[in-house]
């Protein structure tokens, strides 16, 4: 099963709003990642988490907050954020993060958010 | 740094003509993976296929194939009689192996929108 899924599947909330995005996987992988992609451009990396800590934050505002309570959980916690952050938020896991074993660097996502901060 | 460029903003052929994706990318690391993602316009990143730098074997699945040219620095990929359902946007991607200064993330290329006309 190479599944990661993501819900929910869209999210309109105001900017004093306060929402979480869940994304999960049960292939045992042990990095999991949020992206965030707005129209016509490649994902942009926010955040990587390995063995459930926090490894990389790309220098993402704290109106994000992530959370990883277990290895198969991701959260993406959204609070007063602003209409520019307006995007689709991917989820994705790979078995492994910046290992040099090849296959464990594949990342698998998930379908993604549609976030509309209004 | 790494970067991985995809000249080709947008390409649109015909139903069952042959097209190449073209992917060039820049890194000082010695050991390093390259990636194919197709995203359909439901928004999910799908894996196609990932090249590890120290194998330059050419590689067919099904309509689909990969040349990686480590001397031009190059990872194009093929396209055999394209069908409606390859329409789509098409990244190519780079990370370094343990112990790069970026190891682990992904580099994306700008993308290729791909449309197939029937």
């Amino acid at each position: 099963d190479t599944e990661v899924t993501q819900t929910p599947k869209h999210l309109v909330m105001g900017m004093t709003n306060k929402k979480s995005l869940k994304c999960e996987q049960h292939m045992g992988h042990r990095a999991m990642y949020w992206y965030k992609q707005k129209a016509k451009k490649p994902p942009e990396l926010m955040f990587v988490y390995s063995y459930e800590k926090l490894s990389i934050n790309e220098s993402v505002p704290s109106r994000f907050s992530p959370e990883c309570p277990n290895s198969s959980l991701l959260n993406l916690h959204l609070h007063a954020l602003q209409p520019e952050d307006s995007a689709l938020y991917l989820c994705a896991s790979s078995q492994d993060f910046g290992t040099s074993v090849p296959s464990y660097n594949e990342q698998f996502f998930g379908p993604g958010t549609r976030l509309t901060v209004l | 740094a790494q970067k991985v460029t995809q000249a080709q903003t947008e390409i649109s052929v015909v139903e069952k003509e042959d097209v190449t994706l073209d992917c060039v990318y820049e890194t000082r690391d010695t050991t390093y993976y390259l990636f194919w993602y197709k995203q359909p316009p439901s928004g999910e990143l799908v894996f196609l296929i990932r090249r590890n730098s120290f194998d330059e074997q050419n590689e067919i699945s099904g309509r689909y194939s990969w040349n990686f040219q480590k001397s031009t620095s190059s990872f194009n990929f093929t396209i055999t009689a394209s069908q409606v359902v390859d329409s789509a946007v098409y990244f190519c991607a780079l990370s370094e192996a343990a112990g790069g200064t970026s190891y682990g993330k992904l580099t994306f290329g700008q993308g290729t929108i791909l449309t197939v006309h029937p």
